[in-house]
């Protein structure tokens, strides 16, 4: 059983630029969160996504990222007109649909590491 | 908002001696997890606590979680260098999503 894919796992952009970061949960999960981890900092929630659906987007930053889970592929978070304070290590983690709402664990992705030059 | 702090930020320890964290959040938590994160790796699910006063073991890992369930400790009996990693704190109060502490840095010198 494959654990959370996400990929690039290193991406460079400059600013100005769009980065789009995947993320494939694991088998048999339908809840998808993305976190932002800066050096020498904890994960940041971004948003809590179903399929479909977003759930809860109350740490996404209001302009320039997105985020989307469709039925069918993996989620993606994306970002526009990228700046250099946007460089981070982007963490997408998964849960099964039986856990209740921001309850029980979560499998991180070995995230995805976003550089802005 | 609600916020979780850890103290110590970085610890040193000499192998086979002990370590411990502390998480402390300004509200009432409905649970807490325990995460470890690796230099360069992703973090990694060590446990949930749910009632007040729980403590729970996992061989030389011992977790608490405080009677007002706004604390939590982890503590390594005879630290090894296995143990090397960011061990990071995770509390939510129900509805909220999961917010992290950031984390305290374990090195172990053999």
């Amino acid at each position: 059983n494959a654990g959370v894919m996400q990929n690039p796992r290193h991406l460079v952009r400059r600013r100005g630029q769009e980065a789009r970061l995947r993320c494939s949960p694991m088998k048999g999960h339908s809840h998808v969160y993305w976190y932002r981890q800066l050096p020498e900092e904890g994960l940041k929630f971004m948003v809590y996504l179903q399929k479909e659906n977003i759930i809860d987007e109350s740490g996404m930053p209001k302009e320039r990222f997105s985020a989307e889970f469709p039925k069918e592929g993996p989620s993606i978070l994306r970002i526009q007109q990228v700046v250099r304070g946007d460089s981070a290590a982007y963490f997408c983690a998964s849960s099964p649909p039986a856990q209740g709402r921001h309850t029980g664990e979560l499998f991180f992705g070995e995230g995805s590491r976003l550089t802005v030059l | 908002g609600q916020q979780v702090m850890q103290i110590p930020q970085y610890q040193h320890v000499q192998e086979g001696e002990d370590f411990t964290t502390y998480c402390n959040s300004s509200t009432t938590l409905s649970n807490i997890q325990w995460y470890k994160q690796r230099p360069g790796g992703h973090p990694v699910f060590l446990i949930q606590l749910v009632k007040s006063g729980e403590v729970k073991k996992q061989k030389r890992l011992t977790f608490q979680f405080g009677e007002a369930k706004k604390n939590s400790s982890l503590h390594i009996t005879a630290t090894q260098t296995t143990d090397v990693g960011t061990y990071f704190c995770a509390g939510t109060s129900g509805n909220t999503p999961l917010v992290f502490g950031k984390g305290t840095r374990l090195s172990v010198i053999a």
